[in-house]
């Protein structure tokens, strides 16, 4: 067990709707990433946050978005749903101490498997 | 960010050790270089991170050579459960924009 929670931990849903995925990052962690990984397919990082604000974006579509909170839990939104978004969603936690030279390891969470029907 | 290449897969045999080399040419000076484990359905799970020359912990080895272009994970004794993909990442201290390459996927045979 990681520390890191994620839910709903399936999804199912039907073209052009829009979903929400939550994350919780371990006590402590400041950051929380949000990567994608489709069938057989390598893991692409989506976007990240750092105690609430967003820090770096990699491959995330515009029908995307995502927030972090005061209490530092992160929600993934996804509108306009695609076949194609179809995909496991994975979130991960750091402990981000800016300025000490600490490098990031990432805690990864189970995961939310959402299915676009 | 320095892009990472490895091999896409292995086999090898229970018992036996297993290196996997990942080949990362423009690595930073700031960069740390960082393995993850992942079981089908599952997160990544972190291995092992080095910055040079050798670390090792409990479930494998990581050697760095004095160039820092390419490292190896070393796998002792691998086991069945050791099938999985195995995952080279080059990140800075902030390790943030993190590019996780296709992996190596491990196949371990009885």
């Amino acid at each position: 067990d990681s520390g890191v929670t994620q839910t709903p931990k399936h999804l199912i849903t039907a073209t052009g709707q829009r979903v929400t995925l939550r994350c919780s990052p371990r006590s402590g962690d400041l950051s929380v990433y949000w990567y994608q990984q489709s069938l057989d397919q390598g893991l692409q990082f989506l976007i990240q946050y750092y105690n609430g604000e967003e820090r770096a974006k990699g491959n995330i579509l515009e029908r995307f978005s995502a927030q972090q909170f005061p209490d530092l839990h992160s929600e993934l939104n996804l509108s306009s749903l695609e076949l194609g978004d179809s995909a496991l969603y994975f979130c991960a936690s750091s402990l981000t101490v800016e300025g000490t030279g600490v490098t990031e390891t990432q805690y990864f969470g189970p995961g939310t498997r959402l299915l676009v029907l | 960010l320095a892009k990472t290449t490895q091999p896409i897969s292995m086999d090898s045999y229970e018992g036996q050790e297993v290196n996997i080399t990942c080949s990362h040419n423009n690595i930073a000076t700031n960069d740390y270089i960082t393995w993850y484990q992942q079981f089908p359905s599952q997160g990544p799970r972190f291995i092992i991170q080095g910055y040079k020359t050798k670390v090792t912990n409990e479930v494998a080895s990581l050697f760095i050579p004095a160039d820092r272009k390419s490292s190896t994970l070393s796998l002792p004794r691998v086991s069945l459960s050791d099938t999985a993909v195995y995952y080279c990442l080059v990140c800075d201290t902030g390790g943030f924009k993190t590019i996780f390459g296709a992996g190596t996927r491990l196949f371990v045979k009885a």
